[in-house]
């Protein structure tokens, strides 16, 4: 069935330091795949997306990379900061227009 | 510009009362699809709306029922409330039915005891 997966369900970092969370899909037909970070008591917010045509995709201090052949999805987010505290979900766009989440992994940063 | 608003934001129900909840999309967004989120885990799909015609439905009992409005705002309705319908109910808005631009909205927290 469909479903998207993360390996780790928490991750603790130093301030600083580079995070890397990932996640497993087993939807090959997924057109794109997109990370949120969702803080406490509020929605997903939008970090980066990829389209299921590229391997890899840099914004602002975060890159995702897409390894499509072990239908591998991580985020690395470089010089991790105390905002950057949050639970991250990984999440496919399926062609029926939803998205699946995974469980998601909090990340927490160390001062 | 004003962001996806959901209202209201917190919500306590009795076991069996029925529960509406409303969305509010980004303006110039057309669709709207609502996700049920369960303390620790991630966001399920309940329903997409496009124009207002019904464009997708997740795995949820036909208790759980949308509609979009011509204004493009959605009702997500839930009859027969049971305890396990207690989670974070998430509106997200787009422009259309793929291509992405999802962005949610901080949600409604819905209680039932």
């Amino acid at each position: 069935g469909e479903s998207v997966g993360l390996h780790l369900p928490t991750l603790s970092v130093q301030e600083g330091d580079n995070s890397i969370i990932n996640c497993a899909y087993s939807n090959s037909a997924s057109d794109y795949f997109i990370w949120y970070k969702q803080e406490s008591g509020k929605g997903p917010q939008f970090i980066i997306d990829i389209r299921s045509n590229m391997d890899k995709r840099q914004g602002q201090r975060v890159t995702v990379l897409l390894n499509k052949t072990v239908k591998h999805l991580s985020l690395q987010i470089a010089a991790t900061q105390p905002g950057d505290s949050a639970v991250y979900f990984c999440a496919e766009h399926n062609q029926g227009g939803k998205l699946i989440f995974g469980q998601g992994t909090e990340l927490s940063v160390k001062p | 510009d004003a962001g996806v608003t959901q209202s209201p934001t917190h919500l306590i129900k009795t076991r069996g009362q029925h529960v509406t909840l409303r969305c509010s999309p980004i303006s110039g967004h057309k669709s709207v699809s609502w996700y049920q989120q369960v303390l620790g885990q991630g966001p399920q799909f309940i329903f997409q709306y496009y124009e207002k015609e019904e464009r997708g439905r997740g795995n949820f009992p036909d208790r759980f029922s949308a509609r979009q409005f011509p204004n493009y705002s959605s009702e997500l309705n839930v009859n027969a409330l049971l305890l396990g319908d207690s989670a974070l109910y998430l509106c997200a808005s787009s422009w259309g039915t793929g291509g992405g631009g999802y962005t949610f909205g901080s949600g409604t927290r819905l209680t039932v005891v």
